[in-house]
């Protein structure tokens, strides 16, 4: 049972745009940033998002991240195929003192 | 960028203290401003904090897990250790070396499978 709960599959067709939300607690996301992430099983998750709705470089801006409260929200424009992923979701928490994270959602893109 | 590798053992037996490096490229292990961490994610759940360690040496684990983590860094060779002790089939997971910067993890290696198992 992870931290941040995630739903755990989202779906779209190309060119749609789809959301993925995460959702925590006052000790998590309600007091620290969200960080997103895309990751491709047997590779390196990749930082999608840092600190709530900011893009490091070279992540297109379909990609985008909102938070309100302890909820955090993913969205995904103009969806690919290539987009076809697992994201999850990572905050510090401050009663942990350590980061938690969602459990992750499977994008498919039909 | 910076680039993480882990390696290791993929299997260790019951009760066995389980061993991983990572190793560091692309930048400074000695970065003041990075401090590095241990993740895993055991087989269809979801990914659990392990510790993290500080350019100064100073470390902090989950306590869940305290008591059994020991991670140190060799900057000599650019490589950040964890060992776990007394390990059990509750610890096969896929294990990830990473660095924070500030509180983003940026960088991620690409997970190592360790089995658990007599």
């Amino acid at each position: 049972q992870s931290v941040l709960t995630q739903p755990p599959s989202a779906s779209g067709t190309p060119g749609q745009r789809v959301t993925i939300s995460c959702s925590g607690s006052s000790s998590n996301i309600g007091s620290n940033v969200v960080n997103w992430y895309q990751h491709l099983p047997g590779t390196a998750p990749k930082l999608l998002i840092y600190s709530n709705n900011e893009r490091p470089s070279g992540v297109p801006d379909r990609f985008s991240g909102s938070k309100s409260g302890a909820s955090a929200s993913l969205a995904i424009s103009g969806l690919r195929s290539e987009d076809e992923a697992d994201y999850f979701c990572a905050a510090w928490d401050d009663s942990l003192n350590g980061p938690v994270f969602g459990g992750g959602t499977k994008l498919t893109v039909l | 960028q910076v680039q993480l590798q882990e390696s290791g053992p993929g299997l260790v037996k019951p009760s066995q203290t389980l061993s991983l490096t990572c190793t560091v490229s692309g930048g400074s292990i000695r970065r003041a401003d990075y401090y590095w961490t241990w993740i895993r994610q055991p087989p269809g759940k979801g990914l659990e904090w392990i510790g993290n360690i500080y350019s100064s040496g100073s470390t902090y684990y989950n306590p869940s897990l305290r008591g059994r983590i020991s991670i140190s860094v060799d900057t000599s060779k650019s490589q950040f250790s964890l060992k776990l002790s007394s390990v059990t089939a509750a610890d096969t997971a896929v294990y990830y070396c990473a660095n924070f910067f500030g509180v983003v993890i940026q960088y991620w290696g690409q997970g190592i499978l360790v089995t658990v198992s007599s």
